[in-house]
């Protein structure tokens, strides 16, 4: 059971336009989010985080926006840069648990 | 380099062999966690290990696959008589230990690359 789903498998930018990538989950108990970013032959890197208190969250030109009602949240990235293609996975937890549910990804390729 | 180190990074068994993977937390993190990534799909979480005790391992199988993290040393992911659906990319994340564990990013290592003949 796919607790977390991205929905796009990828997505096409010119550079300096906005990046909207989108993740939906249906556990209502999921309190705290992240946004990872993959390379190939790497591992997943740490971007942003949200917790469920908030429905907004910044660093620089990644915003993170969580609309708890709707079970979705969204990355948003501004402005792209090719640097920034990559796949993108959101996970989700919940409570007192450590264990992370991930999507599929959203390959993300950001034109010159 | 104090991230978290993952070796070997590609391992190549035939059927029926073990495979044996090995996860160094990051320095000052006592938290370990295995994930398995099959192709087009995301990480998948498989065990939860603090030293010497497993904590949550509802996501590794039953049958063959077994997990530790000892007083010394790393943690070792063991896959016994491997088979053709064993073949993916193993990840290892660690976090702190206590509270300041819970809602933090768990940071991850490279990855193993397990292929079975």
């Amino acid at each position: 059971d796919q607790q977390v789903k991205q929905n796009s498998p990828s997505l096409s930018v010119q550079e300096g336009r906005i990046s909207i990538l989108n993740c939906d989950y249906t556990n209502s108990m999921f309190d705290y989010f992240l946004w990872y970013k993959k390379y190939p032959a790497e591992g997943p890197t740490f971007l942003i985080s949200i917790s469920s208190i908030k429905d907004k969250n910044e660093d620089g030109r990644f915003t993170v926006f969580l609309n708890k009602s709707a079970k979705h949240l969204s990355l948003h990235i501004v402005p792209s840069q090719p640097g920034d293609s990559a796949v993108y996975f959101c996970a989700a937890s919940r409570g007192n648990f450590n264990k992370f549910y991930f999507g599929s990804g959203t390959k993300l390729n950001v034109k010159p | 380099n104090a991230g978290v180190m993952q070796n070997p990074r590609h391992l190549v068994r035939r059927r029926g062999q073990e495979a044996r993977l090995r996860c160094s937390p990051m320095k000052g993190h006592s938290h370990v966690y295995w994930y398995r990534q099959l192709p087009e799909e995301g990480l998948k979480f498989m065990v939860y290990l603090q030293k010497e005790n497993i904590i949550d391992e509802s996501g590794m199988p039953k049958e063959r696959f077994s997990a530790e993290f000892p007083k010394e040393g790393p943690s070792i992911l063991r896959i016994q008589q491997v088979v053709r659906g064993d073949s993916a990319a193993y990840f290892c994340a660690s976090s702190p230990a206590g509270r300041q564990g819970l809602n933090q990013p768990q940071h991850f290592g490279d990855g193993t690359r397990l292929s079975i003949l």
